[in-house]
């Protein structure tokens, strides 16, 4: 079964600088994604990055990059430059897969809050 | 260029009664997810949708959730009976068939059964 865990369940950062929201995992799949999503106030889900398993370079989506260690089974998220609207709660998540196939299930770990002071 | 839709966007409602709700995905996008997701818990996978049918109905907590799509577009999640443990918000999210890592998600409809 395929496990998502995120220990950090608050951060802070000052606005403009770097933070990493932490995310371990367990799967037993032999090929995988991890996956970021951010959840505002507003409450939606918006997706921020993915990476593959077997991608030999780690994600970048504009200030989003992905801290991807397979052999420690982390896959950390790094917010450069921090905004006042990157407040919100971030999501890793992993599919699950059942007879070869995900359909798309994603676990979700319990989440981080980040707020972002001025 | 809309986005998923859900409505109603809060529905407050008696215990034992039942609730009907909806989501609208993003036209083309042939996958459609529920998740649930408690106050202070991540989300939890309901159902999966292809089209019409639905391959894994594993995530459904109890016989009381159920949920069709039909014309490959509109979903309906229903809950009968409602418990205050039903209490919620339910996401839906659509993608491209073969896109799972493409899940573009709706507002929400945050339930609360009294």
């Amino acid at each position: 079964a395929q496990k998502i865990t995120q220990t950090q369940p608050g951060m802070f950062v000052q606005e403009k600088e770097a933070v990493t929201l932490d995310c371990t995992y367990d799967t037993s799949d032999p090929s995988y994604g991890l996956f970021w999503y951010k959840q505002p106030s507003s409450g939606e889900m918006i997706f921020l990055i993915y990476q593959g398993s077997y991608d030999q370079q780690n994600a970048t989506e504009g200030r989003y990059s992905l801290n991807f260690q397979k052999a420690r089974k982390s896959a950390n998220l790094v917010i450069s430059a921090s905004q006042l609207g990157d407040s919100a709660m971030y999501f890793c998540a992993i599919p699950v897969y059942s007879g070869g196939t995900s359909y798309g299930k994603l676990t979700f770990g319990q989440g981080t809050i980040l707020t972002v002071h001025p | 260029g809309a986005g998923v839709s859900q409505s109603p966007s809060n529905k407050v409602t008696e215990k034992g009664k039942d609730v009907e709700l909806r989501c609208d995905p993003i036209s083309g996008h042939t996958a459609l997810y529920w998740y649930r997701q408690s106050l202070g818990q991540g989300l939890e996978f309901l159902i999966y949708f292809q089209g019409n049918s639905a391959p894994d109905k594993s995530g459904l907590p109890s016989d009381r959730f159920s949920a069709e799509r039909t014309g490959g577009s509109v979903s309906t999640l229903t809950i009968q009976r409602t418990q205050q443990e039903d209490s919620a918000v339910y996401l839906c999210a659509s993608s491209l068939v073969y896109k799972y890592n493409e899940q573009f998600f709706g507002p929400g409809t945050r339930l609360t059964v009294l």
